[in-house]
């Protein structure tokens, strides 16, 4: 299995507090990726990155924030968490081969009251 | 844009039937690939099969196939023999390459139930 750690992997926060989730990986791969997954509506991407401090917005950006400061850690930032934000969340990793898929985390489950 | 679309929601199969899974896809790229992957009630997400659109021959991997049909932009899974550890979500996503990072846009998913 790749390595892919999602942290922490339940949280139950309330509206207006700023929330930050971790993805680390140990394979050493270039692009990371946060997606949310919402019910009828598979997974969506939220932002991704392709290097160090090299990131961009996917579909779902807004209210959302990333960083990464090492090749090994990607951080997703909801800086004043909505009810709208309760989700699963997933990390996914890739190298630079297209033809090879993303490999995922477990996931974290994340509930906004 | 590029859009996926499964359509079957839910599908009931007995144990050790062939199982047919629908994905189309749309997109103006010549150059793409399309995953499947599969969620069970675990949560996590497992890779199964991997097509790109200038393989000449349909991927296979064990008893996953992919019945790829690119005139009609269609990208069906196929599970021989299932059995009931299949029971599980199936997710279609394609490559989105534009920018450089491979972005995945996923269907909506459908969800398999195998029957003893």
């Amino acid at each position: 299995d790749a390595g892919i750690t999602q942290s922490p992997r339940h949280k139950v926060t309330e509206t207006g507090t700023p929330v930050t989730l971790r993805c680390h990986q140990t394979e050493n791969h270039r692009y990371m990726y946060w997606y949310r997954q919402d019910p009828g509506h598979g997974l969506r991407l939220i932002h991704y990155s392709y290097g160090v401090k090299d990131t961009d917005k996917g579909e779902v950006s807004d209210g959302y924030s990333v960083s990464r400061s090492k090749t090994e850690d990607f951080l997703l930032t909801l800086e004043s968490a909505t009810s709208s934000q309760t989700s699963v969340y997933f990390c996914a990793i890739s190298d630079s081969d297209f033809n090879q898929p993303q490999h995922f985390g477990d996931g974290t489950r994340l509930s906004i009251l | 844009a590029q859009k996926i679309t499964q359509t079957q929601p839910g599908m009931f199969v007995q144990e050790k039937e062939a199982v047919t899974l629908d994905c189309t896809y749309d997109t103006s790229d010549q150059s793409y690939g399309l995953f499947w992957y599969k969620q069970p009630s675990s949560g996590e997400m497992i890779f199964l099969i991997y097509q790109g659109s200038y393989d000449e021959q349909n991927a296979t991997e064990g008893r996953y196939s992919l019945n790829f049909q690119k005139a009609r932009k269609s990208a069906n899974l196929v599970i021989s023999a299932s059995q009931l550890g299949d029971s599980a979500m199936y997710f279609c996503a394609m490559r989105d390459q534009r920018g450089g990072a491979q972005k995945l846009v996923f269907g909506q998913g459908t969800r398999l139930t195998i029957n003893p």
